[in-house]
């Protein structure tokens, strides 16, 4: 079962700010949040990950709370091409073997609006 | 640097017959991954392979769906027999061992 609970639609104007916010109330010390995306006929696109700290890569920022139950991904511009269903999931620490896999919820649909 | 291969890209069959699907990782990822995914859900995970042995298959319906890596590299997932409720999207996905997973373009099945 999916440890995450996440908005099921959102929308977002071309050019704005994108703030895709993920609650993980359970999540343990050892694991991390990652972010996953999948647009439409593709297959999940790795975006970003964290443990506590926020993160920023060349595609977003991930900012999680101190307390760790709740984070946020931002798409600093959002255009067409980030129309996608995003997935939040928690995931153990790499190097548990056997317990990496991704347990995946049903996402946030997100809409950029021209 | 090359992403996960995967082949078909899409697969027509009716019940009751077989179907394979081959996946082929990005290059030194000791880890692959199998999944289901079915129309408006997110992906489930079949299987786990490190190297060529399983890690874990505890949501593969082995009646029916079997996969191997052989040679802890490419890998084939098999249905046989395929019913209706097997239509969905298989895909492979691989890592380095804890590391950050990447998945390939997925094949969808439709099964009639």
């Amino acid at each position: 079962d999916a440890k995450t609970t996440q908005p099921p639609s959102m929308d977002c104007a071309e050019g704005r700010a994108a703030n895709l916010p993920c609650n993980h109330s359970t999540i343990s010390g050892n694991e991390y949040v990652y972010w996953y995306r999948q647009i439409h006929s593709q297959g999940p696109q790795y975006i970003i990950h964290g443990l506590k700290n926020n993160e920023t890569n060349e595609m977003a920022s991930l900012i999680i709370t101190e307390d760790r139950k709740s984070s946020t991904l931002i798409l600093p511009h959002a255009t067409l091409r980030d129309t996608a269903v995003y997935y939040c999931i928690v995931r153990v620490a790499g190097g548990v073997f056997g317990n990496e896999k991704l347990t995946f919820g049903t996402g946030t649909r997100l809409t950029i609006i021209p | 640097e090359a992403g996960v291969a995967q082949s078909p890209r899409y697969k027509i069959i009716e019940k009751r017959q077989s179907v394979a699907f081959w996946c082929n990782p990005i290059s030194g990822h000791a880890t692959l991954y199998w999944y289901q995914q079915i129309l408006g859900q997110g992906p489930k995970l079949l299987i786990q392979f490190q190297n060529n042995g399983v890690v874990d298959d505890s949501q593969l319906p082995k009646d029916r769906f079997s996969a191997e890596r052989l040679k802890g590299v490419d890998s084939t997932l098999k249905i046989q027999p395929a019913k209706l409720e097997d239509s969905a999207v298989y895909l492979c996905a691989s890592s380095a061992v804890g590391e950050t997973q990447y998945f390939g373009p997925g094949t969808r099945l439709l099964v009639l």
